[in-house]
C-alpha cells in the first residue's frame, strides 16, 4: 500500500542534544509537509516543500531545519532540543494544488529530557 | 492570515446519538475546507473537501455541510468506533484545534 512512513515513532533526547526525524512516502507526491502537534492543539505547520522548494512559515524557530534528499525523503532536524520542543511530529505529503488532501505519517513522538 | 475555531473542544455522546461538530472561519478567499478524522496517536486521516457553500458530503455515519462563515460535521447514530478527534482545515493549510468525540456504548 502508498503510505507516509515516519522513524522513529518515538524519540527520547537531552536538552540541547540535536535529533533527526524522518518521512519517507510512496506515493510519489511532489509537496511534502513538517507539522508540530502538541497536546490538544492544532498541528502548526513549520515548512514544507513544493518539489526542492524550500518554504519555512515566518514563525518557525531558527532551531528546526529541513532536507529534501530526493521525492521520497525529508528530514526534520532540531539542532538544540529544548523542553518546549516535545511534542509529535507529523509528516504529510500531497499533490500540488489547494484542493489536494493531505496524506498523513504516523507521527514520531519526541521526548525531551 | 486564516483563522480556524472548532467547538465544542469535547463532546461525550450515546452510541446512537447524533451531534453535531462545529468548525467556523475567517479568511480572505477559501479554497478549500477539509475534514480530517485523528485517532489517539496517529496521524490525521482525510475525511471531505468542501469548496462552496451550500456544498455537503457524506460517508456512512458522518455528514459534512459548508456555509460562508462555518463547516458542520453531523454524525448520526455515532458508534464507540466514531470516537476520535475531528480537526477542520481551510486553505489546506490553517489547523483548528479539533473536537475531541468520545462514544459511550
Amino acid at each position: 500500500d502508498a503510505m507516509v512512513i515516519q522513524n522513529p515513532r518515538y524519540q527520547v533526547t537531552q536538552f540541547g542534544k540535536p535529533v533527526t526525524l524522518s518521512c519517507s512516502q510512496t506515493l510519489n507526491h511532489n509537496v511534502m509537509y513538517w507539522y508540530q502537534q502538541k497536546s490538544s492543539q492544532a498541528p502548526k505547520l513549520l515548512f514544507h516543500y513544493y518539489d526542492k522548494d524550500f518554504n519555512n512559515e515566518a514563525d518557525t524557530p531558527d532551531n528546526f531545519q529541513s532536507r529534501r534528499p530526493n521525492t521520497s525523503f525529508c528530514f526534520l532536524d532540531i539542532r538544540s532540543p529544548g523542553l518546549g520542543d516535545a511534542a509529535m511530529y507529523l509528516c504529510a505529503t500531497s499533490r500540488a494544488g489547494d484542493h489536494n488532501e493531505q496524506f498523513f505519517g504516523p507521527g514520531t513522538r519526541l521526548t525531551v529530557l | 492570515e486564516d483563522q480556524v475555531t472548532q467547538s465544542p473542544e469535547a463532546l461525550r455522546l450515546q452510541e446512537g446519538e447524533s451531534s453535531s461538530l462545529n468548525c467556523s472561519y475567517t479568511v480572505s478567499g477559501l479554497r478549500g475546507l477539509f475534514w480530517y478524522r485523528q485517532d489517539p496517536g496517529k496521524g490525521p486521516e482525510f475525511l471531505f473537501t468542501l469548496y462552496s457553500a451550500g456544498e455537503e458530503k457524506e460517508k456512512e455515519r458522518l455528514k459534512a455541510t459548508l456555509t460562508k462563515k462555518e463547516s458542520f460535521l453531523h454524525i448520526t447514530a455515532p458508534k464507540p468506533e466514531d470516537s476520535a478527534t475531528y480537526l477542520c482545515a481551510v486553505n489546506k493549510l490553517s489547523f483548528g484545534a479539533g473536537t475531541t468525540v468520545t462514544v459511550r456504548a
